[in-house]
């Protein structure tokens, strides 16, 4: 079956340039997730949306980051005016949390964004 | 919050020997525990979990890993190491209890198999 759909699968932009990142997820999945892999890096979270209820926003490193959901189901990660630092590689992953949040996440192969 | 420490940013070992990816953790409430393995150029899978239950859990592709509460560990292992298994393993927690289902990943310990 269809898994966890991300794009563009890479993205080159100057800095400065504002840049949205897509993220699919698996059918019927109520839990969305994105997270940020610098080159050599561990996974750093950013954001979590889960059915109907507030994302949480703790790990967007500032106020240039944003994301949204819409319907449920395809999610935007929004990067505002983007520095060097932002260039990493962002993963999205969906799951199926239909109670006490025990289901594995199912990535996709991210989104490589590098800023000139 | 929650909080997961890999020690090892890389072990080597040689093919046909039993392996450990050590991993640590430390939450409010009860754990889940995951282990997840990135091959090259590739997203994430998904390898095994604790929940609850039996200390000693099994997973795909032979791996499984120890639930250790009194020393908050839980080390991913196989009995015995193929070359395919060379790839970038991360543990990863939730405390549902303080974070709902935020997910924290360690810092990833990359495998070296060699033959």
């Amino acid at each position: 079956g269809a898994g966890v759909s991300q794009s563009p699968s890479n993205k080159v932009t100057e800095k400065g340039k504002d840049v949205e990142l897509r993220c699919d997820p698996i059918s019927g999945h109520t839990a969305l997730y994105w997270y940020r892999q610098s080159l050599g890096q561990g996974l750093e979270f950013l954001i979590y949306f889960q059915g109907n209820s507030a994302p949480d926003k703790s790990g967007l490193p500032s106020d240039r980051f944003s994301a949204e959901r819409t319907g449920g189901s395809v999610s935007t990660l929004t990067i505002q005016r983007t520095q060097q630092e932002d260039s990493a590689v962002y993963l999205c992953a969906s799951s199926l949390e239909a109670g006490p949040g025990n289901q594995p996440q199912h990535f996709g192969d991210g989104t490589r964004l590098s800023i000139l | 919050a929650q909080s997961v420490a890999q020690p090892e940013d890389q072990v080597n070992v040689a093919e046909g020997n039993p392996l450990t990816v050590k991993c640590t953790y430390s939450v409010s409430g009860n754990p889940y525990l995951f282990w997840y393995v990135q091959y090259p150029n590739r997203g994430l899978q998904f390898l095994l979990k604790y929940i609850t239950g039996d200390n000693l859990v099994k997973g795909s592709y032979g791996f499984e890993a120890e639930f250790n509460k009194s020393q908050t560990s839980f080390h991913l292992k196989k009995p015995s190491a193929l070359v395919s298994d060379s790839a970038l393993y991360f543990c990863a927690v939730r405390d549902i209890l303080t974070g709902g289902f935020k997910t924290i990943f360690g810092a990833g310990t990359r495998l070296f198999v060699k033959a």
